[in-house]
């Protein structure tokens, strides 16, 4: 069926080492791909999108660049800071006519812990 | 602020009791969607309505039931409430007629504990 699957967590690392969070979907067709991040006790919000193939979506020092050919979506970022320690969510929609998206659907998300 | 306000952020109540949760979307949004995060089950679609009318039903159950109201806010009723719903309750909303191509922005959720 149709999913989203993220590398498993939880994912440790040292201030300002590289960071990379693998995401793979199966799905006929081309959704629209996003990573959400959550951080203790807030909701999720949007980190990047990307709606085609060979599309990058960037914010914050994060990008995903939309693999069709191996249909993946990682997310990396060249240093991390303590302030990156989250839950990191990726996950893909379609748009349902027009211009309205349908449900999305999440991967089982990824723990990410920065230190000192 | 995200834009999407939930109410109330908390709320704990026995098994058995019925609880009415508040979602209203950003300005202009026409699309509710109200997701159940869990420990086990993660993120989980339960319903999505455009513009007063289910569009979609994902894992909900009967005990659960949604509308959205002229007004574009939304509501979620959880009945017979049992320990395992038990959850974190997120809205969000998407599909404002200004800016087609954002996606979805989330509310900061409710948390519901069944004791």
């Amino acid at each position: 069926g149709n999913s989203v699957t993220q590398m498993e967590g939880p994912v440790t690392l040292s201030e300002e080492a590289f960071l990379t969070i693998n995401c793979t979907y199966t799905a006929t067709g081309y959704p629209s791909l996003f990573w959400y991040v959550q951080y203790p006790g807030e909701g999720l919000q949007l980190l990047l999108k990307a709606t085609k193939a060979d599309d990058k979506g960037s914010n914050k020092g994060f990008e995903a660049t939309y693999r069709k050919e191996t249909t993946s979506f990682h997310l990396e970022k060249g240093s991390v800071q303590v302030s990156d320690s989250a839950v990191y969510f990726c996950a893909r929609a379609w748009r349902a006519g027009g211009t309205s998206y349908g449900k999305l659907t999440f991967g089982q998300g990824t723990i990410l812990t920065v230190h000192p | 602020d995200s834009g999407v306000t939930q109410t109330p952020k908390h709320l704990i109540t026995a098994t058995g009791q019925r609880v009415t949760l508040r979602c209203s979307p950003r300005s202009g949004d026409l699309s509710v969607y109200w997701y159940q995060q869990s420990l086990d089950q993660g993120l989980q679609f339960l319903i999505q309505y455009y513009n007063g009318e289910e569009r979609a039903k994902g894992n909900i159950l009967e005990r659960f039931s949604a509308q959205q109201f002229p007004d574009l806010h939304s509501e979620l009723n959880l009945s017979s409430l049992e320990l395992g719903d038990s959850a974190l309750y997120f809205c969000a909303s998407s599909d404002s007629p200004r800016d087609r191509n954002y996606g979805y922005t989330f509310g900061s959720g409710t948390r519901l504990t069944v004791v």
